[in-house]
C-alpha cells in the first residue's frame, strides 16, 4: 500500500525566503507525481506534475523535482510571498490504477 | 485547461435528509470521477471511483447506500449523502484526469456539508 509523508508539517518563514518542502513516498511504481495548493476552505489547484520518466518541472518561482527510485520529491519556492500562505499537498498516483494517493500537507505561512 | 466545476459550495441540511453534490467537467469528457472527503486539518481521503455508465467503485470502509454514486454522462458525476447525520458533516472534493492534463488531476472546489 502507498504511503506518502511530508516533511515538515507547518513551517513559517519571513517574505524573500527560499523553501523547500519534502515529499516521500513508499512505492516507487508510479505514474506521475502532482503538487497541489489549498487554501483554507477551498479546493486544490496543481501547481506541478511530474511524470515518472521526468526529473523536475518548473513553473515561475515553483520548482519540483522527482526521484522516484528513492520515493522522494522536492517543491521548491524562490523567493516566497505572503501570497504563497497555503496548505501545500504532494500526491502520487499509482502505476497500476488511477487512484492518487495524498500526503498530510505542509501547511506554509510567509510573513510580511 | 481542464475545469472542474463542484456544486454547491456550501450546503447546511437537516439530520436525516439527503444531499446531492454535482461534479462536473466543463472542457473535457471525464469517463472516471473521484470523490474525496477531507476532515479538518486532515489530507484527502478516497471516498469511491465514479465510472461513466456503470457502478462505482468504493473504497474499504465507505458506505455505498450511504454515499451514492450517479455518473449518468461523461460530463457529471453526482454523490448523494443519503439520511445525512452529523458525523457525515466534512469537505467533499471531487476530481476528474484526463489526456489533457497528461493525466494529471484537475479538482473541483469542494461542498462544505453541515449536518444539524
Amino acid at each position: 500500500k502507498q504511503e506518502v509523508t511530508q516533511i515538515p508539517a507547518a513551517l513559517s518563514v519571513p517574505e524573500g525566503e527560499n523553501l523547500v518542502l519534502n515529499c516521500s513516498f513508499t512505492d516507487s511504481a508510479i505514474y506521475n507525481l502532482q503538487w497541489f495548493r489549498q487554501d483554507p476552505g477551498k479546493g486544490l489547484t496543481s501547481l506541478l506534475l511530474i511524470q515518472s520518466s521526468q526529473r523536475e518541472q518548473t513553473s515561475g518561482r515553483l520548482n519540483a523535482s522527482l526521484d522516484k527510485s528513492s520515493g522522494r520529491s522536492t517543491l521548491y519556492i524562490a523567493a516566497s510571498q505572503p501570497g504563497d500562505s497555503a496548505t501545500y499537498l504532494c500526491a502520487v498516483r499509482g502505476g497500476s490504477n488511477y487512484k492518487l494517493t495524498f500526503g498530510k500537507g505542509t501547511l506554509l505561512t510567509v510573513n510580511p | 485547461g481542464a475545469v472542474v466545476s463542484q456544486h454547491p459550495s456550501r450546503v447546511i441540511c437537516k439530520s436525516g435528509t439527503s444531499v446531492k453534490i454535482e461534479c462536473r467537467s466543463l472542457d473535457f469528457q471525464a469517463t472516471t470521477m473521484f470523490w474525496y472527503r477531507q476532515f479538518p486539518k486532515q489530507s484527502l481521503m478516497l471516498m469511491a471511483t465514479s465510472n461513466e455508465g456503470s457502478k462505482a467503485t468504493y473504497e474499504q470502509g465507505v458506505e455505498k447506500d450511504k454515499f451514492l454514486i450517479n455518473h449518468a454522462s461523461l460530463t457529471l458525476s453526482t454523490l448523494t449523502v443519503t439520511s445525512a447525520h452529523p458525523e457525515d458533516s466534512s469537505f467533499y472534493i471531487c476530481s476528474a484526469s484526463n489526456q489533457g492534463t497528461n493525466y494529471g488531476y484537475t479538482f473541483g472546489s469542494g461542498t462544505r456539508l453541515t449536518v444539524v
